[in-house]
């Protein structure tokens, strides 16, 4: 699986877009980019995938650039509840395993 | 649906102490997999089950078995525990065919080795 650089930190306002960027430069044209998110100490939930057009449902939008080089999660209107640490993961969606590599992901810290 | 479920939430074991950790999960899902995550840092597969009656290794696999002998259950078992196995233990599942693939995550055991 592609490896992928994703800011250590970011903060936004609430009420305001949150845009995180995810740069997964080596991702191979079957490998899908996914996200999800950690909210502290809790398991990490699912937010969004895509392997190269972009992708809103009910929580984000997905941005991918052309050359899939890189991609950004975009939160819409960001509130205190979305304040957690996001990962972006590049993979094949039918890896033996359906294994998920985290990296350390960007804390997201949302404030009033 | 409960989803994915773990018990316990928390525990504390002495070094050289036993424990098996027990996910359970109500989806049908085919895939499961046990992740163990330090502070700071991301999660890690230990190991990980394919289907009823499988187990595969992961990345972190020493230390720790595991046994899928029902499809709905997934348990984790530290033979002899050390200070190193201190950490959260996540389990997750998912449908493990084509498509989405979304892994669902349990909420998290705490463990502490002395």
């Amino acid at each position: 699986d592609a490896k992928t650089t994703q800011p250590t930190s970011m903060d936004c306002a609430e009420g305001r877009a949150a845009n995180l960027p995810c740069n997964h430069s080596t991702i191979s044209g079957n490998e899908y980019v996914y996200w999800y998110r950690q909210i502290h100490s809790q398991g990490p939930q699912y937010i969004i995938h895509g392997l190269k057009n972009n992708e809103t449902n009910e929580m984000a939008s997905l941005i991918i650039t052309e050359d899939r080089k890189s991609s950004t999660l975009i939160l819409p209107h960001a509130t205190l509840r979305d304040t957690a640490v996001y990962y972006c993961i590049v993979r094949v969606a039918e890896t033996s395993g359906s294994r998920l590599t985290f990296g350390e992901g960007t804390q997201l810290t949302v404030n009033p | 649906n409960a989803g994915v479920t773990q018990t316990p939430k928390f525990r504390v074991l002495k070094t050289g102490q036993s424990m098996t950790l027990l996910c359970a999960q109500d989806m049908n899902h085919e895939y499961m997999y046990w992740y163990r995550q330090d502070p700071g840092m991301g999660l890690r597969l230990i190991h990980y089950s394919v289907g009823e009656g499988t187990t595969a290794k992961g990345e972190v696999p020493d230390g720790y078995n595991v046994s899928r002998l029902k499809k709905q259950n997934f348990l984790l078992g530290l033979e002899s525990a050390a200070p190193s196995q201190t950490s959260v233990y996540f389990c997750a599942s998912n449908r493990g065919t084509s498509g989405t693939n979304e892994q669902f995550f349990g909420p998290g055991t705490r463990l502490t080795v002395l």
